[in-house]
């Protein structure tokens, strides 16, 4: 692994059905992030988390959950997708907050 | 709140020209990244600025950011279909969240 890896690359799924996004770094970057883009609304923060142990709420968390269990792993879960969760997820991290960001390919979500 | 306002929103030059793109803020900047999409894929780095004054190059990209710090501008020199993509500015927010808030993007095509 080189970098930061998403999974899957891309999902249909059915309203209300729950889904995890998964993301990996192997930078052992403290700090992890989750953001959303949409059209004409740019990206947008999710969650983060400063450190392994630590999550936080961003501009936009209602309606999903994280997890960082570890340093490498930086889950994002949708207890119940509805469709205004389409988007494209992106994952990011940085070596500690305040510092440049690299980011993932991105998962492209569709909820139908 | 901070905005990152970006201009132009789209570009279309002719393979060998010159252009810059713009990134202003209402706010003094205390980081300001630069950062390039291609369609379908994750967001690349390209550069990062601090101080007032600053200029950073790598190979035929230049961007500057102004004394004041709140405004940025990205130049490219002699552009190549490689060139095209969105170009995307974000800044930090500062605090513990760490997360940066991103322009709305600027769409780049080159003519061969």
């Amino acid at each position: 692994i080189a970098g930061i890896t998403q999974a899957p690359t891309s999902q249909i799924l059915a309203a209300g059905r729950r889904m995890t996004l998964r993301c990996t770094q192997d930078m052992r970057h403290n700090a992890m992030y989750w953001y959303r883009q949409d059209l004409g609304l740019g990206l947008r923060l999710i969650h983060y988390s400063n450190t392994a142990g630590t999550t936080g709420k961003g501009e936009v968390p209602d309606g999903y959950s994280v997890s960082r269990a570890n340093t490498d792993d930086f889950p994002l879960t949708l207890a119940s997708a509805v469709p205004s969760q389409t988007s494209v997820y992106f994952c990011a991290s940085s070596r500690n907050i305040q510092e440049t960001q690299y980011f993932g390919p991105g998962t492209r979500l569709l909820v139908l | 709140s901070q905005e990152l306002e970006q201009s132009p929103q789209s570009l279309i030059v002719q393979e060998g020209k010159n252009l810059t793109i713009n990134c202003t803020s209402s706010k003094t900047l205390y980081g300001l990244y630069w950062y390039k999409q291609k369609y379908g894929e994750g967001l690349i780095f390209l550069m990062m600025l601090q101080k007032g004054g600053e200029e950073k190059s790598h190979e035929k990209i230049t961007a500057k950011l102004d004394e004041k710090k709140q405004q940025s501008s990205l130049h490219i020199t002699a552009s190549q279909p490689s060139h095209a993509g969105i170009y995307l500015c974000g800044a930090s927010r500062g605090g513990s969240q760490g997360n940066l808030i991103f322009g709305k993007g600027t769409k780049l095509s080159v003519k061969p």
